[in-house]
C-alpha cells in the first residue's frame, strides 16, 4: 500500500510568486491534514479535511493560503502571493475514518521563498 | 490551548546504550493521546509510540517505552539498546480525544538524537 505522497519535494520561488503544493493521502483515508514547520519553530497545524469538506481551518495563517480537496481525494495548498515568512516544510498527513489517532505523514515539501 | 515542550534540543548516545528524551505538556483536558514521532534524515515522519491518557500502563514498542506521569504532565521516551538507525529528530505530540471526530496534533519543538558508533 502506498503511503502519503507529496509533490514537489522542494520548491524555490521568489517573493510574490504563487506556489501550489500537492498531497495524495493513503487510499481510503477520509481525513487529511496539513501542517507546516517554519525554520526553528514547532510543527504547526494548518487545516483538516474530512473527505472534501474543511473540518477545521483554524491554523491557516492568512488569506494568502488556500487549500482544496477536490472529490475527497488529493489536496492542494496554494500560497499566493508567497512571502519570505512562508518558507518552511509543509507536511501532509492522512488517517482513516474513526482512527484519527493514527496519522500517517508524507515526506513534506520544503518551500523556500527568496 | 495545549502546549508541548521538549527541553532538549539535541542529545547523543553511544550505540547499544539507553537514552531518555523528555517531554512535558500543558492541558486542561482529561482525555487525550500523547505520541512520539521520529523523523529520520530522509524526512518521512513515522509514529514511534502512542499513549492513551486514560491508560495507567506505560506503552511499549520493542526497544521504545514511555514514562507517562499524568499528574506531572510528563511523557518521556526511553530508547534501549540504541542503534545507528535511531538517529533522527524526535517529536513529542498531543491530541485531544474527540472520539471519531478528526483532530489535530500539537507538537513540541523536537529533539535531535545522534547515535554514535
Amino acid at each position: 500500500e502506498a503511503g502519503v505522497t507529496q509533490f514537489p519535494s522542494h520548491s524555490v520561488i521568489e517573493k510574490g510568486q504563487t506556489v501550489t503544493l500537492r498531497c495524495d493521502p493513503i487510499s481510503g483515508h477520509d481525513n487529511l491534514y496539513w501542517y507546516r514547520r517554519v525554520m526553528g519553530k514547532e510543527i504547526k497545524f494548518l487545516l483538516h479535511f474530512v473527505k472534501e469538506s474543511k473540518q477545521d481551518e483554524s491554523g491557516m495563517p492568512n488569506n494568502r493560503f488556500l487549500a482544496e480537496r477536490t472529490g475527497g481525494t488529493y489536496s492542494t495548498l496554494k500560497v499566493q502571493p508567497a512571502e519570505l515568512e512562508d518558507s518552511g516544510v509543509y507536511f501532509c498527513a492522512s488517517s482513516q475514518r474513526g482512527r484519527t489517532y493514527e496519522q500517517y505523514f508524507g515526506p513534506g515539501t520544503r518551500l523556500t521563498v527568496t | 490551548a495545549q502546549t508541548v515542550t521538549q527541553s532538549q534540543p539535541e542529545m547523543s548516545v553511544q550505540e547499544a546504550e539507553t537514552v531518555t528524551l523528555s517531554c512535558t505538556y500543558d492541558t486542561s483536558e482529561s482525555n487525550y493521546y500523547l505520541f512520539w514521532y521520529k523523523q529520520p534524515p530522509s524526512r518521512q515522519m513515522i509514529l514511534v509510540i502512542r499513549q492513551e491518557a486514560y491508560k495507567q500502563q506505560n506503552a511499549t514498542e520493542n526497544r521504545f517505552s514511555v514514562n507517562f506521569q499524568k499528574a506531572a504532565k510528563s511523557f518521556s521516551l526511553k530508547i534501549s539498546d540504541s542503534q545507528l538507525g535511531d538517529t533522527a529528530m524526535y517529536f513529542c505530540a498531543f491530541m485531544k480525544f474527540y472520539g471519531n471526530a478528526g483532530n489535530m496534533l500539537t507538537f513540541g519543538g523536537g529533539t535531535r538524537l545522534m547515535v554514535k558508533p
